[in-house]
């Protein structure tokens, strides 16, 4: 099982610029959501989808947008980049929402607003 | 929101050593789970704790959930230099979503 697959791994956007970062799993896990790593900040949730159709905001979901058409597929939508938008973002999914069920990652995109 | 502090921010030690990581929060957990980050990839899972004074043990790595469920702690014996990476702490409670601690990034001095 390839897991969570994240694509880019990197990217560099122009202030103003929107881009998708791109989230798929292949375990048929009904929970996906969107993180963003920045130092001394931990891991905070932007976004969350308990399954196909449904969203929900996280801790910090301003200039993002998401969607869940399918069940495999989470894309992360940067509506009109900011230099503040700099950080690391990672997917993750679990089985479902409590139960504690672990959460798998994806590796990362590194985003840079310049 | 519930905020889960971790201790020490940083550790550097020789390889050989014992250490221990400490996670705790002033509300009490459902459960704990305890991740390992390495640079430039997703934080992985290493165990999950959900009973009070629950005991798990991973190799070289013991988990401990404290009574009252408020705090946790890793411990790490004869460390190694695949020891090194940033260990993080996570909750969720009452169902809602994985809130995560700001993490120990460890080092292991071969």
């Amino acid at each position: 099982n390839a897991g969570v697959t994240q694509t880019p791994k990197f990217q560099v956007l122009k202030t103003g610029q929107s881009m998708t970062l791109q989230c798929a799993q292949d375990m048929n896990h009904e929970y996906m959501s969107w993180y963003r790593q920045d130092p001394g900040m931990g891991l905070r949730l932007i976004h969350y989808s308990v399954g196909a159709g449904i969203t929900d905001q996280g801790e910090v979901p301003n200039g993002y947008n998401v969607s869940r058409s399918t069940t495999e597929d989470f894309p992360l939508r940067l509506l009109s980049a900011a230099p503040s938008q700099t950080s690391v973002y990672f997917c993750a999914s679990s089985r479902t929402l409590g139960g504690n069920y672990g959460y798998t990652f994806g590796s990362g995109t590194r985003l840079t607003v310049v | 929101t519930q905020l889960l502090e971790q201790s020490p921010q940083f550790l550097s030690i020789q390889e050989g050593e014992n250490l221990t990581v400490y996670c705790n929060s002033s509300s009490v957990f459902s459960s704990l789970q305890w991740y390992r980050q390495e640079p430039g990839e997703g934080p992985v899972l290493l165990v999950t704790v959900v009973t009070g004074g629950e005991v798990k043990k991973l190799k070289r790595l013991t988990f401990q959930f404290g009574d009252a469920r408020k705090d946790s702690s890793l411990h790490i014996t004869a460390a190694q230099t695949g020891d090194t990476g940033l260990y993080l702490c996570a909750s969720e409670v009452g169902n809602e979503k994985l809130t995560f601690g700001t993490g120990t990034r460890l080092t292991i001095i071969p």
